[in-house]
């Protein structure tokens, strides 16, 4: 199937400096990527969707200063967690829909991105 | 899209077949049934997907119900690493770009 990579894994980083994480769709173009976020036993919550060559759309309750979002390729999103605090500390996840190979459109997720602030 | 539930967890042993229900009782003609599993600390797998018919692919078998209010997605032979959370979505494929709406699943336990 189609591949989404998501780096880094795992950052650990102090109280009120900015995180970058990145969304790759390594065989297939993506206009839209989505990003979530999971807390411990929690289920994924959509925080944003990510569009190519525009702004991106935040759900209810996702600050959009706080949590920014560049879609600049039809392969790469990148998502900013900005003055970071330790509240922050997430599964981070992105996701790519693509055509898979019966025709359908399914969704493929990244690895996730485990973010420790300190 | 339509609401699931789920058993909020499960245990199955080693070898044998897991079975895991899901209840879509307000599903509409145009939504599919989709699963997806999530080991710990990784992002969402796609599993199996279905309209009417049952369906099986190399990794689990799809049964729906002949009224399309529930399913039950099979592990024939269960192994530790299929120890996850079961997430089952409904979806209309054609509703565009949208993102998947994760309810809270059932967390699966494979035993020795």
């Amino acid at each position: 199937g189609a591949v989404v990579s998501q780096h880094p894994s795992r950052v650990i980083c102090k109280s009120g400096t900015s995180v970058k994480i990145e969304c790759r769709s390594l065989d297939f173009q993506a206009t839209t990527m989505f990003w979530y976020r999971q807390f411990p036993k929690q289920s994924l919550m959509l925080m944003a969707t990510s569009n190519e060559g525009s702004k991106a759309t935040y759900e209810q309750g996702v600050e959009k200063d706080k949590f920014l979002i560049n879609h600049a390729s039809l392969t790469l999103s990148t998502l900013t967690v900005t003055s970071a605090h330790p509240e922050d500390s997430s599964f981070y996840i992105c996701s790519a829909r693509a055509r898979t190979r019966g025709g359908n459109t399914e969704a493929f997720f990244g690895q996730g991105t485990r973010l420790t602030v300190v | 899209d339509a609401k699931t539930t789920q058993p909020p967890s499960m245990d199955c042993a080693e070898g044998r077949a897991a079975n895991l229900p899901c209840n879509h009782s307000t599903i509409s003609g145009n939504e599919y049934v989709y699963w997806y599993r999530q080991i710990h600390s990784q992002g969402p797998q796609y599993i199996i997907h279905g309209l009417k018919n049952n369906e099986t692919n190399e990794m689990a078998s799809l049964i729906i119900t002949e009224d399309r209010k529930s399913s039950t997605l099979i592990l024939p032979h269960a192994t530790l690493r299929d120890t996850a959370v079961y997430y089952c979505i409904v979806r209309d494929p054609n509703s565009g770009n949208t993102p998947l709406v994760f309810g809270k699943g059932t967390r699966l336990s494979v035993i020795a």
